[in-house]
């Protein structure tokens, strides 16, 4: 199948600071690009669909300048948490999908930890 | 909200095939169904779906029944790391949102 990499695999940040969360498409063109957060035991819940070149759309509930998305190119999409709060602390996964592709390809996740 | 319902926890024996049921009695004429695993700490992983037709792939095997208000997923000889939450999801296609459920949490005993 096809490779969605995640940058970095955990980071660690105080309180108060922005972290930017990287997400790729290695061997295709991701046309579309969804982030979630995951908590503890808790299910995946999907947060915002980006499509290449255009504003991202964020689901009910998700602050748009809070977590800021960029999708600028056809293989990365990119999440920045601004103002990091420690209840930010959470699993972060990216997908992504190609335009002639039937289902999106999900990321290894990204582990933030706001002390 | 989730579309579907599906047990909380399930154990299989190693090498015996686990059947993973689902619940989706509302299920529009349209909508596929879909499954997705989490192995712990990973991103989810896609498995297999259909619409009304069994398939079956490297993975698994996907039974619908002809109402299609239930599947089945089997996974014909478990192993150890099929240990995972298997997710079973209803949507349009390919354009639809992929909204997660509570899934199964299913532990392959050795």
């Amino acid at each position: 199948g096809a490779v969605v990499s995640q940058h970095p695999s955990r980071v660690i940040c105080k309180s108060g600071t922005s972290v930017k969360i990287e997400c790729r498409s290695l061997d295709f063109q991701a046309t579309t690009m969804f982030w979630y957060r995951q908590f503890p035991k808790k299910s995946l819940m999907l947060m915002a669909t980006s499509n290449e070149g255009s504003k991202a759309t964020y689901e009910q509930g998700v602050e748009k300048d809070k977590f800021l998305i960029n999708h600028a190119s056809l293989t990365l999409s990119t999440l920045t948490v601004t103002s990091a709060h420690p209840e930010d602390s959470s699993f972060y996964i990216c997908s992504a999908r190609g335009l002639n592709q039937e289902t999106q390809y999900f990321g290894p996740g990204t582990r933030l930890l706001v002390l | 909200d989730a579309k579907t319902t599906q047990p909380t926890s399930m154990d299989c024996a190693e090498g015996r095939a686990a059947n993973l049921p689902c619940n989706h009695s509302t299920i529009s004429g349209n909508e596929y169904v879909y499954w997705y695993r989490q192995i712990h700490s990973q991103g989810p992983q896609y498995i297999i779906h259909g619409l009304k037709n069994n398939e079956t792939n490297e993975m698994a095997s996907l039974i619908i029944t002809e109402d299609r208000k239930s599947s089945t997923l089997i996974l014909p000889h478990a192993t150890l790391r099929d240990t995972a939450v298997y997710y079973c999801i209803v949507r349009v296609g390919r354009d639809d949102k992929i909204i997660f459920g509570k899934g199964t949490r299913l532990h392959i005993l050795p």
